[in-house]
């Protein structure tokens, strides 16, 4: 069974550019979570998708960053015009629910510097 | 708000010395707990979590975590760690209802010396 896969591995860029973020995951997985960690802290919660949902986007910075899931399969986090602070490891993670004994699965993270 | 707190950032051990990596939560209700591990040029991967039941839980690689409901901890064990196990380690909370999203802390990175 394949994982979770995040494209691109890397991503540098400069500051006012735009950015998309892939990730794919593990099939029949309905939810579907984005992360961040900026250097240095710890990894924090972005949004959550149930299918093609956003279920709680309470973790998104501002509306510089937008993220779908088109068809409930994969998601694209666009961030638009990156900043400076933007740059971090964006992670993301699939469950096949989100109670019981399921945890989510994580991919290998898209680092993203914006110089 | 709803945190977590591990406590060491670098641990630097010899081999077959014993880890005890610490993590306390702040968070009121009902939690799952989680060890993840993210090995170098990997992506994390779970160690081993608690839902409810016996505190004591063992997971992957000899390792072992106590769930202490009193003191909000959940503090990462092995007896004898090995040079394969360097690695930064994530203590995760998540909580039981909503989006069930996890909170993590800062992480802990691990080094054992051959």
């Amino acid at each position: 069974e394949a994982g979770v896969t995040q494209f691109p591995s890397h991503s540098v860029i400069e500051k006012g550019q735009t950015v998309t973020l892939r990730c794919d995951p593990i099939s029949g997985h309905d939810n579907l979570y984005w992360y961040r960690r900026v250097m240095g802290k710890e990894i924090k919660f972005l949004l959550h998708f149930v299918k093609e949902s956003k279920q709680d986007e309470s973790g998104m910075p501002n509306n510089r960053f937008l993220a779908e899931r088109t068809g409930g399969t994969y998601s694209t986090l666009k961030v638009q015009p990156a900043e400076l602070e933007d740059s971090g490891v964006y992670f993301c993670a699939s469950s096949q629910d989100r109670s019981g004994y399921h945890e989510q699965f994580f991919g290998p993270g898209t680092r993203l510097t914006v110089l | 708000a709803q945190s977590v707190s591990q406590h060491n950032h670098h641990v630097i051990l010899s081999e077959a010395a014993s880890l005890e990596l610490g993590c306390n939560y702040s968070y009121g209700g009902t939690v799952n707990l989680f060890w993840y591990v993210q090995y170098p040029g990997q992506h994390l991967q779970l160690l081993l979590k608690y839902f409810s039941g016996d505190p004591l839980v063992k997971g992957i690689k000899g390792f072992e975590a106590e769930f202490i409901k009193s003191k909000f901890s959940f503090n990462l064990r092995k007896p004898s760690v090995q040079w394969s196990d360097t690695a930064e380690y994530f203590c995760a909370v998540r909580t039981t209802s909503g989006t069930y999203k996890y909170i993590f802390g800062t992480g802990t990175r691990l080094k054992v010396l051959a």
